[in-house]
């Protein structure tokens, strides 16, 4: 089955303690990307990848690292969490072959961060 | 830059009714798509319908449809026969196809439908 997985789907923390939440695809998509959902807000983009080792900064990425060593995984990195990073986050991913984007993009199920 | 404005935080209709969601959009691209995902309870995002700007014709799904005003940059979402399971978080979400883009999708704030038995 084609699918975006997200681990974990629910994490509190504390503040400072860094933290990873992973992101792996089965469709051999070339592109990925965070984002961040918050009430008021809608979804901002965090950081994308457009393949491996190709990464860059979305609207929203201040406090944020990401890596793609394998064009399956797309972990986020929280180095030093922060309250303001309490939130609910979405990876997804899409085909971009050859100049060619799919136009749908595959989204995870969610992950729910609470940072205290 | 992008935006995309949904005006309506909240709607509520009778279940079997027709209910119209509303979204607008700024853009100076003229390629580009649109779509609307639909995000239940369970906070899972799900693709509802898409239109790509250089189509006329309004795009539909079953009992969603589309009324897509390039000119009015306007890009509203019917539900025809409403069932409970429509109740969700609606976003409406623009994408550029300009060459150069990225992928990114631009959100709107989104819309709480309630669906009343």
């Amino acid at each position: 089955e084609a699918q975006v997985t997200q681990n974990p789907r629910y994490l509190i923390t504390v503040t400072g303690k860094k933290l990873t939440v992973t992101c792996s695809q089965n469709m051999n998509h070339e592109y990925m990307s965070w984002y961040r959902q918050d009430p008021g807000l809608g979804l901002r983009q965090i950081y994308y990848s457009m393949n491996v080792e190709v990464t860059d900064k979305g609207d929203v990425p201040e406090g944020y690292k990401v890596s793609r060593k394998e064009k399956r995984n797309f972990p986020l990195i929280l180095e030093s969490p922060s309250p303001n990073q309490t939130s609910l986050y979405f990876c997804a991913s899409s085909s971009w072959s050859g100049g060619v984007r799919e136009e749908t993009q595959y989204f995870g199920p969610g992950t729910r961060l609470l940072v205290l | 830059a992008q935006t995309v404005t949904q005006s309506q935080p909240e709607m509520s209709v009778q279940e079997a009714e027709t209910v119209t969601l509303s979204c607008t959009y700024d853009t100076s691209e003229s390629d580009y798509y649109l779509f609307w995902y639909k995000q239940p309870p369970s906070r899972q995002m799900i693709l509802v319908i898409r239109q790509e700007a250089y189509k006329q014709q309004n795009a539909t799904e079953n009992r969603f449809s589309v009324n897509f005003q390039k000119a009015a940059k306007s890009f509203s979402l019917k539900i025809s026969d409403s069932q409970l399971g429509d109740a969700a978080m609606y976003f409406c979400a623009y994408r550029s196809d300009y060459g150069g883009a990225t992928n990114k999708l631009i959100f709107g704030t989104g819309t709480l439908l309630a669906v009343q038995p």
